[in-house]
């Protein structure tokens, strides 16, 4: 079963409007980590916001937030006031605290394009 | 400060060459990871080094895959007897300690001829 789930490959969003990237997740520890990652054309993966499972808070980090909804087990980040430089691929990853070392688990990733 | 460095940016190989790709984490950092980016399989990872030793090498593909890090710093992948199927990216990530943010070099592309 897959562990990271984006079900949308592809996302188009109007400069300075906010965008939704979907991302379900599936685990049985209850101690996690949910990373959200940016990589555009130039290949390089930027981090952008951490959310923790026992975290209370929905995570912000400037125009980006995480919306968190455990009981749904989901993660999707939202971008508000899009920019032509947002446009990239995106990708949900989760940590799992009984895999030691804290490797990555990714999703296949939406690529987001902005349109000016 | 200075970001994950990795060299080459890019390797063409014949089949059945061996290669070495490197990677210079972010200093002080103490985990560092190596993750594999193809077409096919999306974003895998291979191996997780805790300062020089890798406590976990569950992703490796198969025994032609190895890696070594020294001096809690520059790590080295090999893939001996490249194959054609090991053509992708190969992504290296740092961070301060094993369960904090891991924060990606600009990769080594891999192509096998």
């Amino acid at each position: 079963a897959q562990k990271i789930t984006q079900t949308q490959p592809g996302m188009f969003v109007q400069e300075k409007e906010a965008v939704t990237l979907d991302c379900t997740y599936d685990t049985s520890d209850p101690s996690y980590g949910l990373f959200w990652y940016k990589q555009p054309s130039s290949g390089e993966m930027i981090f952008l916001i951490y959310q923790g499972s026992y975290d209370q808070q929905n995570a912000t980090e400037g125009r980006y937030s995480l919306n968190f909804q455990k009981a749904r087990k989901s993660a999707n980040l939202v971008i508000s006031a899009s920019q032509l430089g947002d446009s990239a691929m995106y990708f949900c990853a989760m940590r799992e605290s009984y895999n030691q070392g804290g490797k990555l688990i990714f999703g296949q990733g939406t690529e987001l394009s902005v349109k000016p | 400060g200075a970001g994950v460095s990795q060299s080459p940016s890019n390797k063409v190989t014949e089949k059945g060459k061996d290669v070495e790709l490197r990677c210079d984490p972010i200093s002080g950092h103490t985990a560092l990871y190596w993750y594999r980016q193809s077409l096919g399989q999306g974003l895998e990872f291979l191996i997780y080094f805790q300062g020089n030793s890798a406590p976990d090498k569950s992703g490796l593909p198969s025994d032609r895959f190895s890696a070594e890090r020294t001096g809690g710093s520059v790590s080295t992948l090999t893939i001996q007897r490249t194959q054609q199927e090991d053509s992708a990216v190969y992504l290296c990530a740092s961070s301060r300690q094993e369960l904090h943010e891991q924060y990606f070099g600009p990769g080594t592309r891999l192509t096998v001829t």
